[in-house]
């Protein structure tokens, strides 16, 4: 069974500075893996993917993340933040063949930006 | 494009009362997904529609919840009798196939009393 650990719950940063939100990943087959975002009352939003390839996936509002085979993880990074990436974020995977499609989500990480 | 529609965006409702959510995919979109979000947790698959047919259902608590998706379009999701556990977000999901990008609608927040 495939399961996704967040390992920080709450993230408090100050607007500029960087930020990693980690995310790690069990699975004993081949992973999709995603990073959705939710501002409040909205839905969620995808950030980006890793399908293949190359490992550092770039996605939207200057976001990046590292796909990482041997530490099973896929952290999500962010040089400078702003006011305005105060949201939750989560993790997703989902099975690589098409046994399995729905996305099994983490618990979400709060990312809370200060100036 | 236009987006995953959902309605309604809240509902309050007593326990053992029945509830209904509707959910109207992306324009093209054969796959569609119910999710459960409570609050503090990452959303969770109920039940997973390829076309009209069921896919995956094998988290839905079928004796209180059950789904339609009637003519492979719209989709409705409905819980009865509620239980004061069901409080959570209900987002409904579409992407093209079972193995392209899921695109996310805005929810319905249901809150049992």
């Amino acid at each position: 069974a495939q399961s996704v650990t967040q390992l920080d719950s709450q993230v408090p940063v100050f607007e500029e500075a960087p930020v990693e939100l980690r995310c790690n990943y069990s699975s004993s087959v081949s992973v999709y893996l995603f990073w959705y975002v939710q501002y409040p009352n909205q839905g969620l939003q995808l950030l980006l993917k890793y399908l293949s390839g190359s490992t550092l996936v770039k996605g939207i509002n200057g976001f990046e993340a590292e796909f990482n085979k041997s530490q099973t993880s896929f952290h999500l990074r962010k040089p400078s933040v702003h006011i305005s990436d105060t949201a939750e974020y989560f993790c997703a995977v989902r099975s690589g063949n098409q046994a399995g499609t729905a996305l099994i989500f983490g618990k979400g990480t709060t990312l809370s930006v200060s100036s | 494009e236009a987006g995953v529609a959902q309605s309604p965006r809240y509902k309050i409702i007593e326990k053992r009362q029945s509830v209904a959510f509707w959910c109207n995919p992306i324009s093209g979109h054969a796959t569609l997904y119910w999710y459960q979000q409570i609050l503090g947790q990452g959303p969770k698959l109920l039940i997973q529609f390829q076309n009209n047919g069921v896919v995956d259902d094998s988290q839905l608590p079928k004796d209180r919840f059950s789904a339609e998706r009637l003519k492979g379009v719209d989709s409705t999701l409905k819980i009865q009798p509620a239980k004061l556990e069901d409080s959570a977000v209900y987002l409904c999901a579409s992407s093209l196939s079972q193995s392209t990008t899921q695109y996310f609608g805005p929810g319905t927040r249901l809150t049992v009393l």
